[in-house]
């Protein structure tokens, strides 16, 4: 069964540093989504991103924040100057656009997760 | 705004017992999704079950079942012959459909734990 995947599974990086998220999602989707869990909390949407742009945010993605699809399989969150405060799991998720409406259409597929924490 | 509200932070159940998580939501839509996801201690999100609101029916997948009550913007999971791999964070999300894209709102989730 195709899956979402995610690259590193941890990060650990230095405050001030830039950092890049990787996600493969599911080779015939064409949304994808990013999501925060800051731990203990619940799961927040970040943004989401089709035909090459952003087409929502949520206010907690600022301009420290981009994504990119920078080919044709990966889809990338960069957070360029890291704080303490983005240390949480971040899920990549994609969906697909089908030819006609199922229980599944548009459903959110996620990646297992990158834990990432800044020191 | 849709709102995605679960108000047991924890819940116990007895192996092979059943349980019952709540979930309740707010929506001025007709027609939408709603889902329950289980997260281990690894944190992957898995969709455990899905439910369209213009079904009546409640969806069901094997132990795992809900009861859907649109009027009353409820969702709960029941979990039927509780095992000890269900032991889990269990968030319920809707799916939103504002501004002209599907992002999923959660909420905050309910802790699991099946006791031996």
């Amino acid at each position: 069964e195709p899956e979402v995947t995610q690259t590193p599974s941890h990060q650990v990086t230095q405050m001030g540093q830039e950092v890049i998220l990787r996600c493969v999602p599911i080779s015939n989707h064409l949304y994808f989504y990013w999501y925060r869990q800051i731990l203990g909390q619940k799961v927040e949407f970040l943004v989401s991103f089709y035909n090459n742009e952003i087409s929502e945010k949520s206010e907690i993605f600022d301009d420290q924040f981009s994504v990119e699809r920078p080919d044709g399989s990966n889809f990338t969150l960069k957070i360029r100057s890291t704080k303490l405060e983005d240390s949480a799991m971040y899920f990549c998720a994609s969906s697909d656009v089908p030819p006609f409406t199922t229980p599944s259409s548009y459903e959110q597929y996620f990646g297992p997760g990158t834990r990432l924490t800044v020191t | 705004a849709q709102t995605v509200t679960q108000s047991q932070p924890e819940m116990s159940v007895q192996e092979a017992e059943t349980v019952t998580l709540s979930c309740t939501y707010d929506t001025s839509e007709s027609d939408y999704y709603l889902f329950w996801y289980k997260q281990p201690p690894s944190r992957q999100m898995i969709l455990v079950i899905r439910q369209e609101a213009y079904k009546q029916q409640n969806a069901t997948e094997n132990r795992f079942s809900v009861n859907f009550q649109k009027a009353a913007k409820s969702f709960s999971l029941k979990i039927s012959d509780s095992q000890l791999g269900d032991a889990a964070m269990y968030f319920c999300a809707y799916r939103d459909y504002t501004s002209g894209t599907y992002k999923y709102i959660f909420g905050t989730g309910t802790r699991l734990k099946v006791l031996a």
